[in-house]
């Protein structure tokens, strides 16, 4: 099955710095990587996604980039701010298939 | 809408005890999964249900079963409890493929 990996664990930046996640998988055949937000007692929540046959997207300060050929893909945040702050998973599904593999999560403080 | 909502949630059990976890979307979405998240392992698929009448199995099915009782319902069971089952267990819904799954808020189960 995929194997994605997530890092770093943890992660504290300054409110207006930008902050960057990276996740790789194993996976050739994965084909859609989504990246979800869960705040504290929540459930996680769907930020941004992207498809294996896009390089990158964009959402207003969140944007994600994938490497294919690594098998990597990344988040980016800028002009981070307070409300940031939560854990942030990436994931990938598993060809044509539903099933999705999640990475372990990375903690993002934004200090004000 | 309501989302997806879960029941219970809070629920402590001794070894050996049984419970089933209920879960219900209103957003008529064909596929329904259930997650457990332990501290620093993210989420991983326990079973999934890609529409109506099919179940399979994800990452770490043993020890549970699952029901899907119509297009709305999704129900876990633990049979006879473990102590390695305490997690905190959370029910998604997907509309299509390459549509974002919405959470419910979690289920904390703990076993002793």
């Amino acid at each position: 099955g995929e194997n994605v990996e997530q890092h770093p664990s943890t992660l504290s930046v300054q409110e207006g710095d930008s902050a960057v996640i990276k996740c790789t998988y194993s996976d050739s055949a994965s084909n859609y990587f989504p990246w979800y937000k869960q705040e504290l007692g929540k459930g996680p929540q769907l930020i941004i996604d992207i498809r294996s046959n896009v390089g990158e997207k964009k959402d207003q300060r969140i944007a994600v980039t994938l490497n294919k050929t690594a098998k990597h893909f990344s988040l980016h945040i800028t002009e981070t701010q307070p409300e940031d702050s939560a854990v942030y998973f990436c994931a990938a599904r598993e060809g044509n298939f539903n099933k999705f593999y999640f990475g372990s999560g990375t903690k993002l403080n934004v200090k004000p | 809408n309501a989302g997806v909502t879960q029941t219970p949630k809070f629920q402590v059990l001794k070894t050996g005890q049984s419970m089933t976890l209920q879960c219900a979307q209103d957003m008529n979405h064909n596929s329904m999964y259930w997650y457990r998240q332990d501290p620093g392992m993210g989420l991983r698929l326990i079973y999934y249900s890609a529409s109506e009448g099919t179940t399979d199995k994800g990452e770490v099915p043993n020890g549970y079963n699952v029901s899907r009782l119509n297009k709305r319902e999704f129900s876990l069971r633990l049979e006879s409890a473990a102590p390695s089952q305490t997690s905190v267990y959370f029910c998604a819904s997907q509309g299509s493929s390459y549509n974002e799954q919405f959470f419910g808020p979690g289920t904390r189960l703990t076993v002793l």
